[in-house]
């Protein structure tokens, strides 16, 4: 089946500086769509971005991320982290058509922010 | 802004009991499903509906069981509560194929 891999538990970063969260996936579909959800303390998890085109970068609220089908990765990257990036983030992926509408996630990472 | 509502926020049980989770959700999406939260685990599926009348296991359904009654309800049902399924549980609700979900706020139960 489908799966979805975040290597990094947690990743710490000083406020100011950039920061990659890894995604790789694993499926045998070739119409998919990928997603990045963050959860803040106490929250629940909400939408980050969302992209299912090959080679096309996603930006929403300074974060972005380029779906790479050729090395299977959809990592989350931003430029310039601040305190309150930090949070949980999740990968996930989905049928985009057909099949099961469910979402696969993969285990999460904290982003820690420090000043 | 979608709404989803569980029910309750925090809920101690016993080993051996029955425990009921309760989501409602005003989105009048069709699709809803229930996730556990554990460390190392991340968001994990256990059951999920298409519309009322509808249930489907998930990737981890053993020892849970689930009832959509309704397009707004769904319930996850665990017979005999076990200490191992102590956790957070998230429910969510979605569109057509491949939308957003948007979650409730998660109920954290622990089982003694």
């Amino acid at each position: 089946g489908d799966s979805v891999t975040q290597t990094e538990g947690l990743v710490t970063v000083t406020e100011g500086l950039p920061v990659m969260l890894n995604c790789t996936y694993q499926t045998a579909y070739s119409d998919v769509a990928f997603f990045w959800y963050v959860q803040y303390l106490n929250e629940a998890p909400k939408l980050l971005l969302r992209s299912s085109t090959d080679n096309k970068r996603t930006e929403h609220q300074g974060f972005h991320a380029t779906l790479h089908k050729s090395s299977s990765s959809f990592h989350l990257q931003k430029s310039s982290v601040q305190l309150s990036d930090s949070a949980l983030y999740y990968c996930a992926l989905n049928m985009a058509t057909g099949g099961n509408n469910k979402l696969t996630f993969g285990q999460g990472t904290v982003l820690s922010v420090i000043p | 802004e979608a709404a989803v509502t569980q029910s309750p926020r925090n809920k101690v049980a016993v080993t051996g009991g029955k425990v009921t989770l309760s989501c409602n959700q005003t989105n009048n999406h069709n699709n809803m499903y229930w996730y556990r939260q554990d460390t190392g685990h991340g968001l994990r599926l256990i059951h999920y509906s298409y519309g009322a009348g509808s249930t489907e296991k998930g990737d981890i359904p053993d020892g849970y069981k689930a009832s959509r009654p309704s397009q707004e309800n769904f319930s996850l049902i665990l017979e005999l509560a076990t200490p191992s399924q102590t956790s957070v549980y998230f429910c969510a609700s979605g569109g057509r194929q491949a939308e957003t979900l948007y979650f409730g706020s998660g109920t954290r139960l622990t089982v003694l």
